[in-house]
């Protein structure tokens, strides 16, 4: 299966700042995708990153909250901006393919204080 | 609209017990069904998904459209078992999102 490297691994931002989480798969990839895990509760999808066009968003999460880059089929970053203390989650990438199904990243821990 | 429903926050059992996790879904289409595993201080990994029937780590699962479950299963549960547990549905009809459970904590107790 795919390999995904995803970072940082965890850390504590300022309220009003943003974070990049960075998210670099070992192959090319079609599908990615980025999720959030809120303390206690499910993996929740964010949106989906497409190479070569705009991150497909769920009900819930815009563009200017969570802006994702995907600049090809191996990498894509996640911003998280103008945090608040409700965007302490952690945050996981994933890739999709046909044969291993989905393959999660080990997750960004983000606290804003 | 998918959903996954896992009723159980937490199930304890005894090793050597068997274990029962329940699953049910909703979904217009076909599903696709996965259970994924999360060991302490690990990532979440793929455990098993209903289309290769496999049985990975004694666990099996079986998919009953009538019932809409997708019940994972060990006859002996083991100390190595205790775990989150998630139940995920993939849609079908494209953009294959996956929709998580709310998950359940195993505990195997000694």
């Amino acid at each position: 299966s795919a390999v995904i490297s995803q970072k940082p691994s965890r850390d504590i931002c300022q309220r009003g700042t943003s974070l990049t989480i960075q998210c670099q798969v070992d192959s090319q990839v079609t599908m990615m995708f980025w999720y959030r895990q809120q303390p206690g509760q499910s993996l929740t999808l964010i949106a989906t990153a497409n190479q070569g066009s705009e991150a497909t968003y769920e009900s819930g999460f815009v563009i200017d909250k969570f802006p994702i880059s995907r600049p090809n089929l191996t990498f894509s970053t996640l911003t998280v901006s103008n945090m608040s203390p409700e965007d302490s989650s952690i945050y996981l990438c994933s890739v999709f393919t046909p044969n291993y199904g989905y393959t999660f990243g080990s997750g960004t821990r983000l606290t804003v204080v | 609209a998918q959903r996954v429903t896992q009723p159980e926050k937490l199930l304890s059992v005894f090793k050597g017990a068997p274990v029962e996790l329940k699953c049910n879904y909703s979904y217009s289409g076909s599903p696709e069904l996965f259970w994924y595993v999360q060991y302490s201080r690990q990532r979440l990994q793929l455990l098993l998904r209903h289309i290769s029937r496999e049985s990975i780590k004694g666990f099996t699962a079986d998919l009953n459209k009538g019932e809409t479950s997708f019940h994972l299963k060990k006859p002996f549960a083991q100390e190595e078992d205790s775990a989150m547990y998630y139940c995920a549905l993939m849609s079908t009809g494209g953009g294959n999102k996956l929709t998580f459970g709310t998950g359940t904590q195993l505990k195997v107790e000694l």
